[in-house]
């Protein structure tokens, strides 16, 4: 089965910081990593995809993600936090075994403080 | 090219009505998903439909439903409303067939059941 967990519904840091929000994944295929951003009131945004193709991934608006396959992770990152950063990040795992489907995290909320 | 389109974006209904939202996907995208999404059990996989076929289903009541047209366009249905179905429903797009692809997610419709 798959699931996706991440750690802290709530991260805060300081304009120019770095940027670290958690995920671990189980899955019992290869997986198809995402993180998502998501502003009040608005859909889901695409921030970056792991496909197997990179275990660093580059995504856009400076972030990125590690996947590491044996600590079952894909944390997200950014170097130097942005006040425009704030918002809430989801990482999920798709999968395609006769029909789709995308499992999400329950969310983490980043606050940039000034 | 245009965005996933949803409509409405906002919608007022007493228990015990019925309700249809509607998506339109990203041109030649043949795949769409919907979701619901609220602030106690996050983001929930609904359904997916590819070529007018459901291919996949979540963990919800018969009262939920959908399908899909011809040009793709999709609509769901949830009929005899109760107040926790209030939430903020999100369709998205993929291109569909095997493999997993990105998915563009649309701006949802936010359902108030009072």
């Amino acid at each position: 089965a798959q699931s996706v967990t991440q750690l802290g519904s709530h991260v805060s840091v300081s304009e120019g910081a770095l940027v670290l929000l958690r995920c671990n994944y189980s899955s019992s295929v290869p997986p198809y990593l995402f993180w998502y951003v998501q502003y009040p009131n608005q859909g889901l945004q695409l921030l970056l995809k792991y496909t197997s193709a990179a275990t660093l991934v580059k995504g856009i608006n400076g972030f990125e993600a590690e996947f590491k396959k044996s600590e079952t992770s894909f944390h997200l990152t950014k170097p130097s936090a942005h006040m425009s950063d704030a918002a809430e990040y989801f990482c999920a795992v798709s999968l395609n075994t006769g029909g789709f489907k995308t499992i999400f995290g329950a969310g983490t909320r980043l606050f940039v403080k000034a | 090219k245009a965005g996933v389109t949803q409509t409405p974006r906002y919608l007022i209904k007493t228990r015990g009505q019925q309700v249809t939202l509607s998506c339109s996907p990203i041109s030649g995208h043949r795949s769409v998903s919907w979701y619901q999404q609220t602030p106690g059990q996050g983001l929930q996989f609904l359904f997916e439909y590819f070529s007018e076929t459901q291919r996949n289903k979540g963990n919800f009541p018969g009262r939920f439903s959908g399908r899909q047209f011809s040009n793709s366009r999709s609509e769901m249905n949830v009929s005899t409303l109760e107040l926790g179905d209030s939430a903020l429903y999100l369709c998205a797009s993929q291109t569909g067939g095997s493999g997993v692809d990105t998915q563009y997610f649309g701006p949802g419709t936010r359902l108030t059941v009072l």
